[in-house]
């Protein structure tokens, strides 16, 4: 596609429920990005990937967070036994190459509110 | 945690004024880039320097670096109310291909 799309726009999810955030990167984008963006904050950093290979988790906030690209190309995010502190904005990012020569191109993101 | 850190945290100007927002980070970095934000959306990358340049434009857009004290500005000419947004300056932190992003300047430009 043109861009980055990520799914869900919007999920609501009861605490303690597990979800999965869908991320499809730009056709091609070797490298792949994950953050968390809470209300009024800039994006942290969660995770990173070069084609299928996860190089950086070092962002995850626990061990309910897991993420994977097993293809090298769609990336899933999955939150288990979701809590309230999880409620925020996570967006996808994808590039060409690294970050040093090469801007990001971010999805709309997922905003996920755990009630 | 977070690299950078912008200043001022909210600026408010009238349509075709200039808007000038700093950032300063912590670590040596490779470059340094700046991303806009409008409310509910992703994103948008906007300009890129590189550690050994100083000054960048693009557009009504100027970049400055200054590595010795670890910080930059952005200068937004002749504003106009469709450039209300947040935007955020980000680096390379320990050269590797993550980029950290900054706490944010939003800008909102009255018509």
């Amino acid at each position: 596609g043109a861009g980055v799309s990520q799914s869900p726009r919007y999920k609501v999810a009861k605490r303690g429920q597990d979800v999965a955030l869908r991320c499809d990167p730009i056709s091609g984008h070797v490298s792949l990005f994950w953050y968390q963006q809470a209300l009024g904050q800039g994006p942290e950093f969660l995770t990173y990937f070069q084609n299928e290979a996860q190089l950086d988790k070092s962002g995850l906030p626990s061990d309910r967070f897991f993420a994977e690209r097993p293809e090298g190309s769609v990336s899933t995010l999955k939150i288990q036994r979701t809590q309230q502190e999880d409620s925020a904005v996570y967006l996808c990012a994808s590039s060409l190459g690294g970050a040093r020569d090469y801007g990001y191109t971010f999805g709309s993101g997922t905003r996920l509110t755990v009630v | 945690s977070q690299q950078g850190e912008e200043d001022p945290q909210a600026l408010s100007i009238q349509e075709g004024e200039n808007a000038t927002m700093n950032c300063s980070y912590k670590t040596s970095i490779n470059n340094l880039q700046w991303y806009r934000q409008n409310s509910g959306r992703g994103l948008v990358h906007l300009i890129l320097i590189r550690s050994n340049e100083r000054e960048k434009h693009s557009g009504r857009l100027r970049v400055t670096l200054d590595t010795s004290k670890k910080s930059s500005s952005l200068l937004i000419t002749a504003s106009r109310a469709a450039d209300t947004a947040s935007y955020f300056c980000a680096t390379d932190a320990d050269r590797t291909d993550k980029l950290i992003f900054g706490t944010g300047t939003r800008l909102q430009v009255f018509p």
